[in-house]
């Protein structure tokens, strides 16, 4: 696709359930990130995947958070027993590389309310 | 570890004003540094950056000039307009690293 593509756009539930937000990278990109913001705040680095190489997974919060991408493609975020705290909007972006140099391109994120 | 600091918002100015916003980094080596701008309603791009010392990024009559001696990259613009109003976020990525580290944001706000 012509961008970053994330879905769903917005996403509303139960404390305690499980939810699953989706990433579509642009096409070649093999690098690809998950960051949180909460509002009015920074952006907070969630997960990284290049390739095949295993992830970075250090800023996941808790072990309720995990990600999972299959090669170069499609990248998943799963928060399993939904927090408040949890509530958020969560960006994806992609990149050519994973060299820090190159520029990463950013979705419109999803964001999620925990009631 | 890498780590961007940037001044506090929000900044209030008048059209036509000089805008500043400070971003000073911890790293080793020789990162690339990076301003992201997110306008309302809308997500982050890119607006400059530079990947080496000395070199200065600019775009859309900002700029930023990449000082190693002072670890810095402070933001710039001469004549703000109204729709300049957004969130700036400097960031640095490590040329053998693997992720942006961001700063915490700056809100610019434009008054007529």
């Amino acid at each position: 696709g012509a961008g970053v593509s994330q879905s769903p756009s917005n996403k509303v539930t139960e404390k305690g359930k499980d939810v699953e937000l989706r990433c579509d990278p642009i096409s070649g990109h093999t690098a690809l990130y998950w960051y949180r913001q909460r509002l009015g705040q920074g952006l907070e680095f969630l997960i990284y995947f290049q390739g095949n190489s295993a992830p970075d997974k250090s800023g996941l919060p808790s072990d309720r958070f995990s990600a999972e991408r299959t090669g170069e493609s499609v990248s998943t975020l799963t928060i399993q027993r939904t927090q408040q705290e949890d509530s958020a909007v969560y960006l994806c972006a992609s990149s050519w590389s994973g060299t820090g140099s190159s520029e990463a391109f950013f979705g419109q994120g999803t964001r999620l309310t925990v009631v | 570890g890498n780590s961007v600091t940037q001044m506090e918002g929000p900044v209030t100015l008048s059209e036509e004003a000089f805008l500043t916003i400070n971003c000073t980094y911890t790293a080793t080596g020789y990162p690339s540094l990076f301003w992201y701008v997110q306008y309302p309603g809308e997500g982050l791009q890119l607006l400059l950056k530079a990947t080496k010392a000395d070199d200065k990024g600019s775009n859309k009559g900002f700029e930023a000039t990449y000082r190693k001696e002072t670890t810095s990259f402070h933001l710039e613009k001469g004549s703000v307009q109204v729709s300049d109003s957004a969130v700036y976020f400097c960031a640095l990525g490590k040329a053998a690293g693997n992720k942006l580290t961001f700063g915490g944001g700056t809100r610019v706000l434009v008054k007529p």
